[in-house]
């Protein structure tokens, strides 16, 4: 059972483009969970979501990020012109149940110039 | 609102020594979840905690769910160099907030 698939691995982005972060969670898994993670920092929760459906979204800023889960397909996290602050790890995680352990993908390492 | 405190932020210990690293959080939770996270790693799922006053132990692992479920330790007897790394706990009320986290670096 392959583990929570996330890519690109790193990403450089340009301010002002647009950055797409994507996130297979594991077999048999519907909840997927985004972080944010600055250097020597925590993960702050971005959003959570459920097949087709965002659950709770109150950690994602509320201009710029968009985040979905289509019943087909990957979750992808979605940043519109991007600016340096947004330069991070961003962390997928998918759980079989709402409140059970979180499997954890290896991050996509963003990078604004 | 709601907030999940870790301390210390970071610990440095010779190895053999012991580590404690303590959450707390600003309202009672559902349960408690703890994951480590390797330097330049993602974090890694150790535990979960639901019931008050529950404690768990994994090896030289010791994990305790206080009384009024609103804070938590974990207790890493005579720490190895593998021990290494970032403990976050992650408390659930509704959604999972993730502690600051407690940096341990050993000593060899």
């Amino acid at each position: 059972n392959a583990g929570v698939m996330q890519n690109p691995r790193h990403l450089v982005r340009r301010r002002g483009q647009e950055a797409r972060l994507r996130c297979s969670p594991m077999k048999g898994h519907s909840h997927v969970y985004w972080y944010r993670q600055l250097p020597e920092e925590g993960l702050k929760f971005m959003v959570y979501l459920q097949k087709e459906n965002i659950i709770d979204e109150s950690g994602m800023p509320k201009e710029r990020f968009s985040a979905e889960f289509p019943k087909e397909g990957p979750s992808i996290l979605r940043i519109q012109q991007v600016v340096r602050g947004d330069s991070a790890a961003y962390f997928c995680a998918s759980s079989p149940i709402s409140q059970g352990e979180q499997y954890f993908g290896p991050g996509t390492r963003l990078t604004v110039t | 609102g709601q907030q999940v405190m870790q301390i210390p932020q970071y610990q440095h210990v010779q190895e053999g020594e012991d580590f404690t690293t303590y959450c707390n959080s600003s309202t009672t939770l559902s349960n408690i979840q703890w994951y480590k996270q390797r330097p330049g790693g993602h974090p890694v799922f150790l535990i979960q905690l639901v019931k008050s006053g529950e404690v768990k132990k994994q090896k030289r692992l010791t994990f305790q769910f206080g009384e009024a479920k609103k804070n938590s330790s974990l207790h890493i007897t005579a720490t190895q160099t593998t021990d290494v790394g970032t403990y976050f706990c992650a408390g659930r009320n509704n959604q999972f907030y993730f502690g600051t986290g407690t940096s341990l670096t050993v000593i060899p």
